[in-house]
């Protein structure tokens, strides 16, 4: 069964700086890989996706995340960063298959010191 | 971008009564659309997918009497929690695909809902 696994349930930095968000997947054959954001009692916003082609993937908001097949991850990364990513991120996968079930890893929390 | 209404935004209601929540495709057809339940600080748990004219399909655990799911056209489909309770509160999402997985999935805002 497909799975994703977010390490780490929260994380602190410091604004500017970089920042890198884990993200491993279980799926057997390549998956469509996922990150959303969600700020507090709101909706999700697909920062970006992963379905072929290119394993670095640039999104929005100046976040991008590469596909890592021997490690079976997509990690989520932002050079510098602000003080509004403050927010959940989470990591999904769906399998190419007819289902389209999109399923979501645990969520980490992102917050930003001053 | 594709947009996603979902209404209302917030409810509270009394327990042993039914709320309806409706989740609209605005500017896209959803084949398929999706139910989320979060509990604070957590995940998104999958309740069910709907299929346009077709019965939901739900998830492993997830009561189908009390959880309604009607995916009556290609741009609206609505949950009723019937007979809430307040173990039912919670925060539900719903998320609308386009024709392919490729299309991506587009979020509504959420539904707070709060048995009282």
């Amino acid at each position: 069964a497909q799975s994703v696994t977010q390490p780490d349930i929260h994380i602190t930095v410091s604004e500017g700086a970089s920042l890198e968000l884990r993200c491993n997947y279980s799926y057997g054959a390549t998956p469509y890989l996922f990150w959303y954001v969600q700020s507090p009692g709101q909706g999700l916003q697909l920062l970006l996706k992963y379905f072929s082609g290119d394993t670095l993937v640039q999104g929005i908001k100046g976040f991008e995340a590469e596909f890592k097949r021997s490690q079976s991850s997509f990690n989520l990364r932002k050079p510098s960063v602000h003080w509004s990513d403050a927010a959940e991120y989470f990591c999904a996968v769906v399998g190419s298959s007819n289902t389209g079930k999109l399923i979501f890893g645990q969520g980490t929390t992102l917050q930003v010191k001053p | 971008g594709a947009v996603v209404s979902q209404h209302p935004s917030r409810v509270i209601c009394k327990s042993g009564t039914s709320v309806k929540i409706e989740c609209r495709s605005l500017d896209f057809q959803a084949t398929t659309m999706f139910w989320y339940r979060q509990f604070p600080k957590q995940s998104l748990m999958l309740m069910a997918t709907s299929n346009e004219g077709s019965k939901a399909t739900y998830e492993q655990g997830v009561e189908k009497d009390k959880f309604l799911i009607n995916h009556a056209s290609l741009t609206l489909s609505t949950l009723t929690v019937t007979s809430a309770h307040p173990e039912d509160s919670s925060f539900y999402i719903c998320s609308a695909r386009e024709w392919t997985l490729q299309d991506g999935y587009t979020f509504g805002s959420g539904t707070r809902l709060t048995v009282v």
